[in-house]
């Protein structure tokens, strides 16, 4: 079993949907959580950490439920150019695993 | 911001030469970490140091060393490249638990 799964997409939604992402993890000592965001042929950038609580970024909900090793992203009104890959990210102390990621395709 | 560097965007390499991937980082960041992405397959860790002269093996470390002799220059080497070790070579420096890794723009490697 991978350390952190994700469904690869695609995911091809009309401008404006909502559409959310999910990932589980298997290691329940983890301790840090983020999504990245990676363009085509350009290195992963940070979108958001993921707290316990749960947190928001304009357009952007993250949720971290760690009873069930389950964290999510939720983007609302989407825009063409949020179409990129997006990567679930859980660590413990400075190592940090990466999901394989989910694609994301906004179209007109 | 931090800032992490990699000497070169595209490099083209043949077979069996000695290859060498610079990365630099402008925080003093201890933690920094080698990962190749191929598509598919996701972003592998090769290699991490948490600190001068120091160094770990991540998942895939076999046809390749690193090298950290200065806090904010960490080195991978293909001791002898082969067509295979052809991916995408991102370096990483950590920014601390509420900003995770910081990446450089990534060396795409091509070995002929």
């Amino acid at each position: 079993r991978k350390e952190v799964e994700q469904d690869p997409g695609p995911f091809n939604v009309p401008e404006g949907a909502t559409v959310a992402f999910n990932c589980t993890y298997s290691n329940s000592a983890s301790q840090s959580f983020f999504w990245y965001r990676q363009d085509c042929r350009k290195e992963p950038k940070l979108l958001m950490s993921v707290y316990s609580s749960g947190n928001e970024d304009g357009r952007f909900t993250a949720q971290l439920n760690r009873a069930s090793q389950y964290i999510s992203l939720l983007i609302r009104d989407s825009k063409l150019s949020d179409s990129a890959t997006y990567l679930c990210v859980v660590g413990g102390y400075n190592k940090l695993i990466f999901g394989a990621g989910t694609r994301l395709a906004v179209h007109p | 911001d931090v800032k992490v560097t990699q000497s070169s965007r595209y490099l083209v390499k043949r077979t069996g030469e000695k290859v060498f991937l610079e990365c630099v980082q402008d925080m003093d960041h201890e933690n920094m970490f080698w990962y190749r992405q191929d598509p598919g397959l996701g972003l592998r860790l090769i290699y991490f140091s948490y600190d001068v002269k120091m160094k770990e093996k991540g998942d895939i470390p076999e046809g390749y060393s690193v090298s950290r002799e200065k806090k904010e220059r960490f080195s991978l080497i293909l001791e002898s490249a082969s067509t295979n070790q052809t991916s995408m070579y991102l370096c990483a420096s950590y920014s601390g638990e509420n900003y995770g890794y910081t990446f450089g723009s990534g060396t795409r490697l091509t070995v002929v």
